[in-house]
């Protein structure tokens, strides 16, 4: 099936380590985006990429890191920077040429102790 | 840059009534897209409508419309007949096509009463 993949739905990491977060997606879609949602929050944009080997910095992109190597990828780095990473942490690609249609994975839980 | 408001945290519905969430936004592009989603407990986004900004009709998607004022940059959603399965947080959101930007409201907590 089609569509995009997160993982790991959940992760508990000690404070001061750098974890990767996982994004695949299958539907040949150009730009994706990272999202963070902190409890009874909204979504705030961390970092988006419109095309392969390229990205933009969203509204709150410090303390994370991300690369665009392949169409299908878009891993995101929590790293030891962040100053509170503890969050639910969502993926969403589109495409651009029908740019109405917006698919978002099922998110990631990030727990840092 | 675009945002995204809604100013209402928290609304309450009965069971079967009509309710309305409000959305206002802001973009200096012409080429945008509107849209409503849904987040239940389980945290999946779940799309409820969307608009194009070109388009003078309000979208409708069965018991789901919205009420676009393009000069007032205003974009609120009507959930008609409320069901207890409606109970969620939405989120209105502003796409851009220029630099492909989706951006999110802070989104409100909406409940329903049996």
């Amino acid at each position: 099936d089609g569509g995009i993949t997160q993982s790991p739905k959940y992760l508990f990491r000690k404070e001061g380590q750098n974890v990767t977060l996982s994004c695949e997606q299958n539907l040949n879609h150009d730009a994706m985006y990272w999202y963070r949602q902190d409890p009874g929050q909204g979504l705030r944009l961390i970092y988006y990429s419109q095309i392969v080997n390229d990205f933009q910095k969203g509204d709150i992109a410090e303390g994370y890191s991300v690369s665009r190597e392949k169409k299908e990828s878009f891993p995101l780095t929590v790293t030891s920077a962040q100053k509170n990473p503890t969050a639910f942490y969502l993926c969403a690609s589109s495409a651009r040429t029908v740019r109405n249609t917006i698919y978002f994975g099922e998110g990631s839980w990030l727990t840092v102790v | 840059a675009q945002t995204v408001t809604q100013s209402q945290p928290e609304m309450s519905v009965q069971e079967a009534e009509t309710v309305t969430l409000s959305c206002t936004y802001d973009t200096s592009e012409s080429d945008y897209y509107l849209f409503w989603y849904k987040q239940p407990p389980s945290r999946q986004m779940i799309l409820v409508i969307r608009q194009e900004a070109y388009k003078q009709q309000n979208a409708t998607e069965n018991r789901f419309s919205v009420n676009f004022q393009k000069a007032a940059k205003s974009f609120s959603l009507k959930i008609s007949d409320s069901q207890l399965g409606d109970a969620a947080m939405y989120f209105c959101a502003c796409y851009t096509g220029a630099n492909s930007k989706l951006t999110f409201g802070k989104g409100i907590t909406l409940s329903v009463r049996p």
